[in-house]
């Protein structure tokens, strides 16, 4: 029982690089969300679903994409990646009418 | 824009005393409130969590009152043990089908021995 596994934990990427974060939950959850979490910010909501070929923009959504082609998988893509999107990046997983209580463990994105 | 503020940013308490945190929401719509544990290095995790048609909920040393009609609610923490030392976020979900979490800015709490 894995719950929720983010990869890679930790990534340097040159200003204008592309790269997609992974996650992947085991626990046939319908909804997914991916988080950012800076200093004196708490966790602000990037982008999320409610499932399979649904996905809908949070409160930060620009510069990012998302796609949902199968339940398990919920992948994040920095198009070009800038300074200001270094952070540590978290997504969770739950069932539809419930609350985040499954968080991957993180990824720390430095953009440099 | 912040629609749950939280407070204080940073608190230390001693060993066995009570720990406090409070937040304040302004949606009245927001139909849940859950408080997340941090630890360095980690993902946050679900604690406790409260219905606004509740005033109080309890789980072993963490407590939540909830105060509906000034629209906080607060964690109480008691008997602090320095493994309680921590990030906490509190969050308020919205209603509808969509259910998004709001989360506060968090407070770091370290309890000293």
């Amino acid at each position: 029982n894995a719950g929720v596994t983010q990869t890679p934990k930790f990534q340097v990427l040159k200003t204008g690089q592309s790269m997609t974060l992974q996650c992947a939950q085991d626990m046939n959850h319908e909804y997914m969300s991916w988080y950012r979490q800076d200093p004196g910010m708490g966790l602000r909501l990037i982008h999320y679903s409610v499932g399979a070929g649904i996905t809908d923009q949070g409160e930060v959504p620009n510069g990012y994409n998302v796609s949902r082609s199968t339940t398990e998988d919920f992948p994040l893509r920095l198009l070009s990646a800038a300074p200001s999107q270094t952070s540590v990046y978290f997504c969770a997983s739950r069932y539809r009418g419930g609350t985040e209580a499954f968080f991957g463990q993180g990824t720390r994105l430095t953009v440099v | 824009q912040q629609q749950v503020k939280q407070s204080p940013q940073s608190l230390i308490v001693q060993k066995g005393g009570i720990s406090i945190i409070n937040c304040a929401y302004e949606n009245t719509a927001f139909d849940y409130f859950p408080w997340y544990q941090q630890f360095p290095g980690k993902g946050p995790a679900l604690l406790i969590a409260i219905r606004p048609d509740v005033s109080e909920k309890k789980e072993g040393r963490f407590t939540i009152s909830f105060n509906k009609s000034a629209k906080q609610f607060s964690l109480h923490i008691m008997d602090s043990q320095p493994g309680d030392s921590a990030t906490y976020f509190c969050a308020a979900r919205g209603g509808g089908a969509t259910n998004k979490l709001i989360f506060g800015t968090g407070t770091l709490l370290a309890v000293q021995p």
